[in-house]
């Protein structure tokens, strides 16, 4: 399979727990970007990178948040000390930024829970 | 004023119609425009692109763009019950910049 992959594909948590997701773009993809989306909203900006630079981080992003690409191929998201409002679905899209089609794509998400 | 704006619905439209879903955005240096299809419980399925003024068409699905309007639609034909989804805008600025997407507009197509 070429496409993002996200692991886990889901994730329940207590309140207060750190968390970590990763996602690996397509391989030849190397623009990553990060969305938050919870229900009957389009995705939320979180960050984004190209190759390892992280390039914008969403000023609405917590310090608890943070995402690393450290060899510019996978890359994980962290959350620190979750809470009930961290819950929602996280989705990682890839795309290519040279030419002309710089389409996005995502992966199948990971659901957060926090309880 | 947000960013990218559509209207939320839902929109019903009988099957075999013409179903239109519109979306504006705020930043007029925008140069890349998309469409995604989002059914419930999934992740967001992209199923256009376009970046010139005008009309593009890939099957039944037609995007508009006119870039003095700030404006970007989406003209589905011979609607069928598995285009029933949420349909996301998505537009991102200068071609080193974040993608930004709309809040979605629920479509619904009647039998």
């Amino acid at each position: 399979d070429t496409g993002v992959s996200q692991n886990p594909r889901h994730k329940i948590t207590k309140r207060g727990q750190n968390v970590t997701f990763r996602c690996d773009p397509i391989s030849e993809h190397n623009r990553l970007y990060w969305y938050r989306q919870t229900l009957g909203q389009g995705p939320e900006f979180l960050t984004y990178f190209q190759n390892e630079a992280q390039l914008e981080k969403s000023r609405l992003l917590s310090d608890r948040f943070s995402a690393e690409r450290p060899k510019g191929s996978f890359s994980t998201l962290e959350i620190q000390r979750t809470e009930q409002g961290d819950s929602a679905m996280y989705l990682c899209a890839s795309s290519p930024s040279f030419g002309g089609n710089t389409e996005a794509f995502f992966g199948q998400g990971t659901r957060l829970t926090v309880v | 004023q947000k960013e990218v704006e559509q209207n939320s619905g839902p929109l019903s439209v009988p099957e075999g119609a013409i179903a239109s879903l519109n979306c504006t955005y705020s930043d007029r240096g925008s140069q890349s425009f998309f469409w995604y299809r989002q059914y419930s419980g999934k992740s967001p399925e992209l199923i256009m692109s376009i970046y010139s003024n005008g009309d593009k068409e890939d099957g039944r699905f037609t995007a508009q763009l006119n870039k003095a309007s700030q404006y970007v639609s989406l003209l589905i034909r011979d609607s069928q019950p598995s285009d029933s989804a949420t349909y996301l805008c998505a537009v991102r600025g200068s071609s080193a910049s974040k993608i930004i997407f709309g809040s979605g507009t629920r479509l619904s197509i009647r039998p």
